[in-house]
């Protein structure tokens, strides 16, 4: 079975810095990694998809990397705001099914 | 632009009571997915439908939860009784469309069993 971590669980920076969050797996066959974004109390919102074939993803101030072979994938948040508290969770897909990493809850103070 | 919409947003219901939730994919999504979130954890999968098929509920408690998908659009998740342990976040989710590989998620439906 997939076992998806994320380290750490929690993760507190001044405003303005970059920072990155790590995802693991221990299945390298994945068909693709998702990043999400959690507010308390809310649903998931997808930040970035990245396919198995793929290295990396960029959306504005966010990048992806995917490194299939050694079974992890980083979030690198630039120029990180106070908007940007959040928890951060990963999903791998194998074949029809997602596995969810327990996530990491950004603080960023201003 | 296109939502996952689920109802009711909040529910508190009484241990060995019924409980319902529902859940609208965007249009023309034919996967949908129903998770259960507990505080700090992930999400884990509870029922996966290809269109009004059941793919992967190995994880439903069937005995007391039950997931139907008549139409192939809207969805349906019932706990009955429901139990003390059943409080958790229920998210619903879809994929399909233009973008294949991406699930869209709703705002989850808070359950508390008091």
């Amino acid at each position: 079975k997939q076992e998806v971590t994320q380290i750490p669980a929690a993760l507190s920076v001044p405003e303005g810095e970059n920072l990155v969050l790590n995802c693991s797996f221990t299945d390298s066959a994945i068909y693709n990694l998702q990043w999400f974004r959690q507010d308390p109390g809310k649903g998931l919102t997808s930040l970035l998809l990245i396919q198995s074939s793929q290295r990396e993803q960029t959306s504005g101030r966010l990048n992806a990397s995917l490194d299939k072979s050694s079974g992890r994938s980083t979030l690198y948040i630039a120029a990180s705001q106070p908007g940007d508290s959040a928890t951060y969770l990963c999903a791998v897909q194998n074949f029809n099914k997602f596995y969810f990493g327990s996530g990491t809850k950004l603080n960023v103070k201003p | 632009e296109a939502e996952v919409a689920q109802s009711p947003r909040y529910k508190i219901t009484e241990k060995s009571q019924a409980v319902a939730f529902w859940c609208d994919p965007i249009s023309g999504h034919a996967t949908l997915y129903w998770y259960r979130q507990i505080l700090g954890q992930g999400p884990e999968l509870l029922v996966q439908f290809q269109d009004e098929s059941v793919v992967d509920d190995s994880q439903l408690p069937k005995d007391r939860f039950s997931a139907e998908r008549l139409k192939g659009v809207d969805s349906t998740l019932k706990i009955q009784p429901a139990e003390l342990g059943d409080s958790a976040m229920y998210l619903c989710a879809s994929q399909g469309g233009v973008s294949v590989s991406e699930q869209y998620f709703g705002p989850g439906t808070r359950l508390t069993v008091t």
